[in-house]
């Protein structure tokens, strides 16, 4: 039973690039959440999707988009990349029926210079 | 604004002793309450979920609620070098789909 995948692990960036990256959810579940977490801070909500659609949103700006696909993977995409965009970006699934139990992905650690 | 408060330690325990590690929240309305461990590097796993006041073990893991304080808490019994971690708090909030979540306790368990 394969769990949270997400693609890259690591990627560099430089201030003003665009960055997609790629999740997809435990098998069976068909919920998806992004979270970024800087160095030493707990996770911060970006936005959850269920059906192709964003059905709610953390306090990030519109740089901040996502999508998700019909076989319930999704992806994050950051414009105009700033330097405080650094940090580790988790991918958590769970089902649409329980959304608070969730299972994370090992991550895309992203660095901006 | 909902917050969840943790203690940022480090918290050193010795080895085989009893690690107790605190977290208090700010939304009266919340409902569920997750505990979640997170190796350096690595992403959060989630070890223990709690729905309603008192006690829930599992293993060498306790977790504690107590709604009218406004706290949750997570005990490990016979703690392991391997617990050692940062251990992070969630909260949810009936009718909200997001998990808001404390800074995390770095624990420390010395051999």
């Amino acid at each position: 039973d394969a769990g949270v995948t997400q693609s890259p692990t690591h990627l560099i960036k430089t201030r003003g690039q665009q960055v997609t990256l790629r999740c997809s959810p435990k098998s069976g579940h068909d919920t998806v959440s992004w979270y970024q977490q800087a160095l030493g801070q707990g996770p911060q909500f970006i936005f959850q999707y269920y059906e192709e659609e964003e059905r709610q949103r953390g306090n990030f700006p519109d740089r901040f988009s996502g999508h998700q696909f019909p076989n319930y993977s999704s992806e994050l995409n950051v414009n105009a990349l700033l330097l405080g965009d650094s940090a580790l970006y988790l991918c958590a699934s769970s089902l649409a029926s329980d959304t608070d139990t969730q299972y994370f992905g090992p991550g895309t650690r992203l660095t901006v210079l | 604004q909902k917050e969840v408060e943790q203690n940022s330690g480090p918290l050193s325990v010795p080895e085989g002793a009893i690690a107790s590690l605190n977290c208090t929240y700010s939304d009266r309305g919340s409902q569920s309450f997750f505990w979640y461990r997170q190796y350096s590097g690595k992403s959060p796993e989630l070890i223990m979920s709690i729905y309603s006041n008192g006690d829930k073990e599992d293993g060498r893991f306790t977790a504690q609620l107590n709604k009218a304080s406004q706290y949750v808490s997570l005990l490990i019994r016979d703690s392991q070098p391997s617990d050692s971690a940062t251990y992070l708090c969630a909260v949810s909030v009936d009718s909200n789909y997001q998990l808001i979540w404390g800074a995390g306790t770095k624990l420390i368990i010395k051999p």
